[in-house]
């Protein structure tokens, strides 16, 4: 049982690339979310998933895009990364009572 | 909508002292409270939750939190801190059965640096 993981743990993009970061679980949970995490300003959600084929903006969701074509993979995209999307990002999927279990993050900086 | 506000940044504090690392909130539901910890260069682990019940809950490694709904805070407390205690800590709340996915809102965090 491995949890919640995340790849990469890292990445360096360029200003105007694309990428993908890949959130698995393998609890069976039905809820899944994406935060990004700033010094200073704790973590904010991206957007989260109800279930499979769902999907739903959060706080900050400008510049991402999301999928949930499978129910233990969650998909967060940068279609044209921004110096300002650098971040930290962890991705957490949820039990029934409210318990959130989170990923080992990926560290993305864009130059 | 909710908040949560975590006064304290930083906390330095020596080993085998105490300590308390306060969290208060805002919401006009009722709602479900958090803490979380985050060691160096690692994920969020939940460290204890309040959901029913009794207002005083526990970790397994000694840390306690006190629901005042009153007051609406949910200060974090340990009376004797270890080195491996050293981390960041971050209060969070959800609404309660609210439809809304059980969205997690997050304090800033507070560091706790424990030394010798």
């Amino acid at each position: 049982n491995a949890g919640v993981t995340q790849t990469p743990k890292f990445r360096v993009l360029k200003t105007g690339q694309s990428m993908t970061l890949l959130c698995a679980q393998d609890m069976n949970h039905e809820y899944m979310y994406w935060y990004r995490q700033d010094p200073g300003m704790g973590l904010r959600l991206i957007h989260y998933s109800v279930g499979e084929g769902t999907t739903a903006k959060g706080e900050v969701p400008d510049g991402y895009n999301v999928s949930r074509l499978k129910k233990q993979n969650f998909l967060l995209g940068l279609e044209s990364a921004a110096p300002s999307q650098t971040s930290v990002y962890f991705c957490a999927s949820r039990e029934l009572t409210d318990t959130q279990y989170f990923g080992p993050g990926t560290r993305l900086t864009v130059l | 909508a909710q908040s949560v506000t975590q006064l304290d940044s930083q906390v330095p504090v020596f080993e085998e002292a105490p300590v308390e690392l306060r969290c208060n909130y805002s919401s006009s539901v009722s709602v479900y409270l958090f803490w979380y910890v985050q060691y160096p260069n690692q994920g969020l682990q939940l460290l204890l939750k309040y959901l029913s019940g009794s207002t005083l809950v526990e970790s397994i490694n000694g840390f306690e939190a006190e629901f005042n709904k009153s007051q609406t805070s949910f200060h974090l407390r340990k009376p004797s801190v270890h080195i491996s205690d050293t981390a960041e800590y971050f209060c969070a709340v959800s609404a309660l059965n609210t439809g809304t996915a059980s969205k997690l809102t997050f304090g800033t965090g507070t560091r706790l640096q424990v030394t010798l």
